[in-house]
């Protein structure tokens, strides 16, 4: 039982370059999120998913999208980076919506 | 405009001791609140939450107040363990919401 895996767990991107990070939950859980944690900012919600099939808008959605591909993966694409992108990213899960959610280890992206 | 509040960026305690870390919020229409803690390059990992019907839940060594009054929760951790060292968060929602609004955290160094 793996609970939340992410990858790559590092990447470094050149502005205006685009790619996608990976989230993957083993738990059977029906909600999924992507946050950013910025130094000083604490983790905000990017965008999220309240169950297979549906996505919405978090705090700070602009430059992402997100795939909800099935119940156990949710997919977040930068289609053209920028420096302010650069950030650390968790992926959660929650078995309902708004319920505790388990993070994932976090992808740190730097964008140059 | 940060809705939750975490205002000590960091608290030393002695082994032993009892831990206290504060949190404040802005919105009234918070009634469920999380506590998260998180090592250096892990996800957040929950800790305990509690609902906006109690001003107390307990767990272990792990014990949350809320006072609604004060929008004012507070963790205690008794006694404190070199272990808890880490980032402690507060998150918050309100009802008919998936999205909780994480506080800037508190780094938490327990002296052994």
């Amino acid at each position: 039982n793996a609970g939340v895996t992410q990858t790559p767990k590092f990447q470094v991107l050149k502005t205006g370059q685009s790619m996608t990070l990976q989230c993957a939950q083993d738990m059977n859980h029906n909600s999924m999120y992507w946050y950013r944690q910025d130094p000083g900012m604490g983790l905000r919600l990017i965008y999220y998913s309240a169950s297979e099939g549906t996505t919405d808008k978090g705090e700070v959605p602009n430059g992402y999208n997100v795939s909800r591909l099935n119940k156990r993966e949710f997919s977040l694409r930068l289609e053209s980076a920028a420096p302010s992108q650069t950030s650390v990213y968790f992926c959660a899960s929650s078995e309902v919506p708004g319920g505790e959610q388990f993070f994932g280890p976090g992808t740190r992206l730097t964008v140059l | 405009d940060q809705q939750v509040k975490q205002n000590s960026p960091s608290l030393s305690v002695q082994e032993g001791r009892i831990s206290i870390l504060n949190c404040d919020y802005t919105n009234s229409m918070f009634d469920y609140f999380l506590w998260y803690k998180k090592y250096p390059a892990e996800g957040p990992t929950f800790l305990i939450s509690i609902s906006s019907i109690k001003d107390k839940n307990e767990d272990g060594r792990f014990t949350v107040f809320l006072n609604k009054s004060a929008k004012h929760l507070s963790l205690h951790i008794v006694p404190s363990q070199p272990g808890d060292s880490a980032v402690y968060f507060c998150a918050a929602k309100s009802s008919g919401t998936y999205k909780y609004i994480f506080g800037t955290g508190t780094r938490l160094k327990v002296l052994a």
